[in-house]
């Protein structure tokens, strides 16, 4: 079973759409994340959730909306998309009062043409 | 939350033990140091971590210096598959501490 799965795995789509990527793990796990890769290969946190609260927001554009209806689900929309939206998106899940390990999603490829 | 710094890339040859260095000097006394590597193009995966003794699991050792300030991930026996990027990263505790990446050290394990 997978523990953190991410749909849809590649998406391409024209600028000025707005897009969804969902993301559900079934860790039981209490705080979700949002990771950007870009073509550079950094890998940049964008947002965290625990327990359906934002907790951690890091200077992202206001096209992107986090929501979170669960603590196993977390979803990223992106409106108005732009070229440089283009990377792999990355979910992640953290137990709260673990060791700290982050399990990651397989990414979900936007290309923005 | 403390910054890295890692040698860009690296190779090692199959069966023969990996050590990938990692510095972090200005580490502070709660903060934690993560290893994951990012086999291409997938989720990065967790390694090992530790706070100040040497932890071993089934993938690996690390190797924390006494005062800290760097710390060495060791493969024992690198297999091809053992290719990929490797991410040194401190962090504090708790489930706000921020898992923040640098660019990792390229891993090419070679036959």
């Amino acid at each position: 079973d997978t523990a953190v799965s991410q749909t849809p795995k590649y998406l391409v789509t024209q600028m000025g759409n707005d897009k969804s990527i969902k993301c559900e793990q079934n860790l039981g796990h209490d705080t979700m994340y949002w990771y950007k890769q870009d073509s550079k290969k950094f890998l940049k946190i964008m947002f965290s959730y625990n327990n359906k609260e934002l907790i951690i927001n890091e200077t992202v554009p206001n096209r992107f909306s986090p929501k979170s209806p669960d603590k196993a689900h977390l979803n990223l929309h992106i409106n108005s998309l732009e070229l440089g939206d283009s990377a792999v998106y990355f979910c992640a899940s953290l137990r709260n009062g673990g060791t700290g390990e982050l399990f990651f999603g397989e990414g979900s490829r936007l290309t923005v043409l | 939350d403390a910054k890295t710094t890692q040698p860009p890339s690296m190779d090692c040859a199959e069966g023969r033990a990996a050590n990938l260095p990692c510095n972090h000097s200005t580490i502070s006394g709660n903060e934690y140091v993560y290893w994951y590597r990012q086999i291409h193009s997938q989720g990065p995966q967790y390694i090992i971590h530790g706070l100040k003794n040497n932890e071993t699991n089934e993938m690996a050792s690390l190797i924390i210096t006494e005062d800290r300030k760097s710390s060495t991930l060791i493969l024992p026996h690198a297999t091809l598959r053992d290719t990929a990027v490797y991410y040194c990263i401190v962090r504090g505790n708790g489930n706000t501490g921020k898992l923040i990446f640098g660019q990792g050290t390229t891993l090419q394990v070679k036959p």
